[in-house]
């Protein structure tokens, strides 16, 4: 059964540039959510998609936007980066309507110089 | 404040004593209550999954959960150099699918 898996792994890029990072949802979820992880920090809720749309969002400004896909997989596109969106970049997969958790991907790390 | 307070740590224990992580939060709506385990740069990893107050046992692992008093604690026992790791803690209000608020995290080092 395949979990969760994101792509790349590893980014870097400069400020002022656009990324998109892309992440799978473990076989059967049908909803995704993507958190950003700070060195040193927890997770932080950016947004959630179900049925290809937003469905709830963190405090997280207008330049995070993303998309799901009919194949429930999904897209983080981030625009007009800055040094402090340097993070580890985390999708996590679930299935809406019942109690069952979250299950994390490995993360993409992204550095913005 | 935050939602959730976790002592960042770092902890350092010898191999085999038991460990104790906790975490207290504010928001009283929060009834599912999960510890995910952490390896360096990578994703991480659901342990325990509980909701409501209560106790949950499995393997070394024990999940702890007073809402009466908004405070959460995992414990480990015979602790392994291979449970060196970041703990965080994560809750939410509906389980499933809702967001997960998370813990600062704590890094445990077992020394062996």
């Amino acid at each position: 059964d395949a979990g969760v898996t994101q792509s790349p792994t590893h980014l870097i890029k400069t400020r002022g540039q656009q990324v998109t990072l892309r992440c799978s949802p473990k076989s059967g979820h049908d909803t995704v959510s993507w958190y950003q992880q700070a060195l040193g920090q927890g997770p932080q809720f950016i947004f959630q998609y179900y049925e290809e749309e937003e469905r709830q969002r963190g405090n997280f400004p207008d330049r995070f936007s993303g998309h799901q896909f009919p194949n429930y997989s999904s897209e983080l596109n981030v625009n007009a980066l800055l040094l402090g969106d340097s993070a580890l970049y985390l999708c996590a997969s679930s299935l809406t309507g019942y109690t069952d958790t979250q299950y994390f991907g490995p993360g993409t790390r992204l550095t913005v110089l | 404040q935050k939602e959730v307070e976790q002592d960042p740590g770092p902890l350092s224990v010898p191999e085999g004593a038991i460990v104790s992580l906790n975490c207290t939060y504010s928001n009283s709506a929060f009834q599912y209550f999960m510890w995910y385990r952490q390896y360096s740069r990578k994703g991480p990893e659901l342990l325990m999954y509980t909701y409501s107050s209560g106790n949950k046992e499995d393997g070394r692992f024990t999940a702890q959960v007073d809402k009466s008093s908004k405070y959460i604690s995992l414990f480990i026992r015979d602790s392994q150099p291979s449970d060196s790791a970041t703990y965080l803690c994560a809750m939410s209000a509906r389980g499933g699918a809702q967001k997960l608020v998370f813990g600062q995290g704590t890094r445990l080092t077992i020394n062996p």
